[in-house]
């Protein structure tokens, strides 16, 4: 079944402990992509990358960081959480950046991080 | 600075009433406009729009695209319990821009 898998879905964290959110898709994308969900803000953009190496700043990078070092996976890295970035998080795929854009996008089913 | 607005942020309406989602856009460089729906996991693609004019339809679903005004319209008829969820509009210019999303539940 072509997917996004994202992990851990749900964390509770404290400030300061490092964590990473997995994301993996299995349908050879290149673009790849991390998003935030906050109230009232809609989606905001984090880190994308358009292929393996490849990875450039979103809307709102400050506090995370990202690697692209196959083609499936793209990990979200939290070096030193903060409550600010308690938020609902989407990864997401697409099959290539093209000249409309990044077409339609797969998204992980989310990842709820609370930091305390 | 590019900008994604939706409206109503809210709606309730009740099953059989038709809905109209708004979303107007300031985008340089405007590729492409789509459409998502997220019930309460991951948001799933509904529509994606280049041209003016054009209506992409899907079962009670509609959209079309107003390029010159810049906004589109998401219309859903005989609305449905399982229509509630939240409606996200994102533009494609420079880079994909979200909406803050319309809310709408469907009331038996």
């Amino acid at each position: 079944e072509a997917q996004v898998t994202q992990n851990p879905r749900y964390l509770i964290t404290v400030t300061g402990k490092k964590l990473t959110v997995t994301c993996s898709q299995n349908m050879n994308h290149e673009y790849m992509s991390w998003y935030r969900q906050d109230p009232g803000l809609g989606l905001r953009q984090i880190y994308y990358s358009m292929n393996v190496e490849v990875t450039d700043k979103g809307d709102v990078p400050e506090g995370y960081k990202v690697s692209r070092k196959e083609k499936r996976n793209f990990p979200l890295i939290l070096e030193s959480p903060s409550p600010n970035q308690t938020s609902l998080y989407f990864c997401a795929s697409s099959l290539t950046p093209r000249a409309r854009g990044t077409g339609e996008l797969f998204f992980g089913e989310g990842s709820r991080l609370t930091v305390l | 600075e590019d900008k994604v607005v939706q409206s109503p942020l809210s709606l309730v309406v009740h099953e059989g009433d038709t809905v109209t989602l708004n979303c107007s856009y300031e985008v340089t460089n405007f590729r492409s406009l789509l459409w998502y729906k997220q019930e309460k996991k991951a948001p799933t693609f509904l529509f994606m729009l280049t041209s003016s004019g054009i209506e992409k339809k899907s079962g009670r679903l509609s959209s079309i695209l107003d390029k010159k005004e810049l906004f589109s319209i998401l219309n859903i008829t005989a609305t449905q319990t399982g229509d509630s969820a939240i409606y996200l509009c994102a533009v494609q210019g420079g880079k994909l821009i979200f909406g803050q999303g319309t809310t709408l539940q469907v009331k038996p």
